[in-house]
């Protein structure tokens, strides 16, 4: 595609179940990036990769969050035993290697009742 | 540490009025960039412009324009005869130019734009 593309759109899960989020970048982006936004904390970092490394993974919340990329592509963001403090849009970005602009998902707004 | 500051949380103007966005940014960095962003009511975020640290010239994009002064560490954004269509909230950001961490962006709280018609 086009465009930076995420799924689902929405996830709505049940307090303490795991959700995996998807992300696929524009192709031959090297760089990728998670966000989250929420009404609490705005748009704030979550993690970073270039190829399938992760050199900054300093947003993450906690240890119940957790990231891959693979074949320097799709990437998935999982978070286990989800709760209510979770819910809020989690953004993908990517870019070309030393571009500095971001292209933006969709997001997929995660509600964790 | 960086930090950006939106100071204004919402703008209410009416069309054909001119409004603009203050940005004031913290960094220790010698150089960086800076960002806006538009996230319109359909929640995508979309790139505005990115301006480099050691280029200091006004910017113009149509009815948008970015006033850099270093001196004062801020990057205003101006909408010259606003329109209903530009009703969105809008987001300032910096980033490491080189970093280890990529360019990843810290975010102001975002500034929502009201046009009425």
């Amino acid at each position: 595609g086009a465009g930076v593309s995420q799924s689902p759109s929405n996830k709505v899960t049940e307090k303490g179940k795991d959700v995996e989020l998807r992300c696929d970048p524009i192709s031959g982006h090297t760089a990728l990036y998670w966000y989250r936004q929420s009404l609490g904390q705005g748009l704030e970092f979550l993690i970073y990769f270039q190829g399938n490394s992760a050199p900054d993974k300093s947003g993450l919340p906690s240890d119940r969050f957790s990231a891959e990329r693979t074949g320097g592509s799709v990437s998935t963001l999982t978070i286990q035993r989800t709760q209510q403090e979770d819910s809020a849009v989690y953004l993908c970005a990517s870019s070309s290697l030393g571009s500095g602009e971001q292209f933006f998902g969709p997001g997929t707004r995660l509600t964790v009742l | 540490a960086q930090k950006v500051t939106q100071a204004q949380t919402e703008i209410s103007v009416v069309e054909k009025e001119d409004v603009t966005l203050d940005c004031v940014y913290e960094t220790r960095d010698t150089t960086y960039y800076l960002f806006w962003y538009k996230q319109p009511p359909s929640g995508e975020l979309v790139f505005l412009i990115r301006r480099n640290s050691f280029d200091e010239q006004n910017e113009i994009s149509g009815r948008y324009s970015w006033n850099f002064q270093k001196s004062t560490s801020s990057f205003n954004f101006t909408i010259t005869a606003s329109q209903v269509v530009d009703s969105a909230v809008y987001f300032c950001a910096l980033s490491e130019a080189w970093g280890a961490a990529g360019n990843k962006l810290t975010f102001g709280g975002g500034t929502r734009v009201l046009v009425k018609p």
